[in-house]
């Protein structure tokens, strides 16, 4: 498949550790934000998602944290295994309409 | 498994040629965006429909590029002529106007214009 990394920054961290995937956004007026993760010759895939409204939201091994005071937003990853090596994406809603924003990405390399 | 569709997977073609993508979004989904992915711009937005209705095609280029949904099924992204630079992976995704807005992604085609 296309490799979309080459040109992205990479955290790379050993499996096992947890990791944390930052994202600035822009635009103070999103309320909705979403986390992708793509793997190689895949589409974007949905991992987890926050509404403007709230701090803070788990999944299964992953957290999101919202700052809306800096407009930052992480992901965090726990106990972090080779298949979560992908690039990722965030993406704002403005709630005016259905579009997403998306970041640039950052890729994950998980080390053995 | 609800998931978008899109085909071919991988297209090849001559400059000039006329290229057509297709998209068949989740069953039930009122909007569909097409996307365009390199590794020098990421993931652009080039045109979306809600209700199979255009509402931005600002991201797409005019001259050469449509985007139509001749039915709920069936989303159509044209190139004609292409060109070398069209070369990228496009990707479909469908979701609900109603929100969340979360969006669904087709595998993707990948087009290369020699």
């Amino acid at each position: 498949g296309e490799s979309v990394g080459l040109h992205l920054p990479t955290l790379s961290v050993q499996e096992g550790d947890n990791s944390i995937i930052n994202c600035a956004y822009s635009n103070s007026a999103s309320d909705y934000f979403i986390w992708y993760k793509q793997e190689s010759g895949k589409g974007p895939q949905f991992i987890i998602d926050i509404r403007s409204n709230m701090d803070k939201r788990q999944g299964q091994r992953v957290t999101v944290l919202l700052n809306k005071t800096v407009k930052h937003l992480s992901l965090q990853i726990a106990a972090t295994q080779p298949g979560d090596s992908a690039v990722y994406f965030c993406a704002e809603n403005t709630g005016a309409n259905s579009k997403l924003t998306f970041g640039k990405g950052i890729t994950l390399s998980v080390r053995p | 498994d609800a998931r978008v569709t899109q085909t071919p997977r991988h297209k090849v073609t001559e400059m000039g040629q006329e290229v057509t993508m297709r998209c068949q979004p989740i069953l039930g989904h009122n909007t569909v965006f097409w996307y365009r992915q390199t590794m020098m711009q990421g993931l652009e937005l080039l045109a979306y429909f809600r209700n199979r209705a255009p509402l931005d095609d600002s991201g797409m280029p005019k001259d050469r590029f449509s985007a139509e949904m001749p039915d709920a099924t069936l989303a159509t992204l044209k190139i004609q002529p292409s060109e070398p630079r069209d070369s990228a992976v496009y990707f479909c995704a469908s979701g609900s106007s109603g929100g969340p807005y979360e969006q669904y992604f087709g595998p993707g085609t990948r087009l290369t214009v020699t």
